[in-house]
């Protein structure tokens, strides 16, 4: 199985400020159609997962532009340019190249 | 409007069998390479992948559960059954189910879950 990694864990943000998830993955998950077969999600609290991001770039429907995804390969990156109050909760990236596997999770809340 | 409901025992005695159903509106388990899945998160934990179904009945499970795990659909009933047996304190977790929808070659995207169900194992 394609084990995924991220960092940091927690993030403790200031509203307003960006913010930086890292994930990798064990194995390349770039498809030879050239898409990165990677996913983000954002569980609120108290809520089921939301798809935020697929492919590694694309924003999922209603997800606003301050979100953006980026990397290739085993390395990528969710960023936000400016946290608001409803971005808390816990971020997962997940492969979907083989059977889907996610990351640990990263706990975001504000300072 | 697509939804998905999960339902099922809140509370599991060990070594008995766990079933849950997911009850899907908006779409049809016909639909072509339409598809479901079943996820789990232990309290304060990860999620964890565990099966999906698909309309043409293509099945697939996570290795690590694969002997405990069935999972089937009623497409009548716009149902998908998951069965997990022998089942013991750590699969105490929200079960959720989500909709694949197929993109491009083979990836497939979970675009709707359900509010997930909480069950307990214990005596």
């Amino acid at each position: 199985d394609i084990v995924m990694t991220q960092s940091p864990l927690s993030l403790p943000v200031t509203p307003g400020e960006p913010a930086s998830i890292s994930c990798r993955s064990s194995q390349s998950l770039l498809h030879s159609n050239g898409y990165n077969y990677l996913d983000w999600f954002l569980q609120k609290p108290g809520q089921s997962p939301q798809l935020l991001m697929y492919l590694g770039f694309i924003r999922a429907s209603g997800v606003p532009d301050r979100f953006s995804g980026s990397g290739t390969g085993t390395n990528f990156t969710l960023k936000i340019s400016r946290v608001e109050a409803e971005d808390v909760g816990v971020y997962y990236c997940m492969q979907a190249l083989q059977t889907p596997t996610f990351g640990p999770g990263t706990k975001m809340d504000f300072k | 409007q697509v939804t998905l409901k999960e339902s099922g025992p809140v509370l599991v005695k060990p070594t008995e069998t766990l079933t849950l159903t997911c009850t899907v509106s908006g779409f049809s388990l016909n639909n072509a390479r339409m598809g479901v899945t079943w996820i789990r998160q232990p309290p304060g934990k990860a999620l964890e992948w565990l099966a999906h179904i698909f309309s043409n009945d293509e099945k697939s499970y996570t290795t690590s559960l694969k002997s405990r795990l069935t999972i089937s659909k009623d497409t009548s009933k716009s149902q998908v059954v998951l069965t997990l047996a022998s089942v013991d304190p750590v699969d105490t977790a929200t079960y959720y189910c989500a909709r694949i929808l197929p993109l491009r070659d083979g990836y497939n995207q979970f675009d709707y879950w359900g509010q997930g169900t909480l069950v307990t194992v214990s005596s």
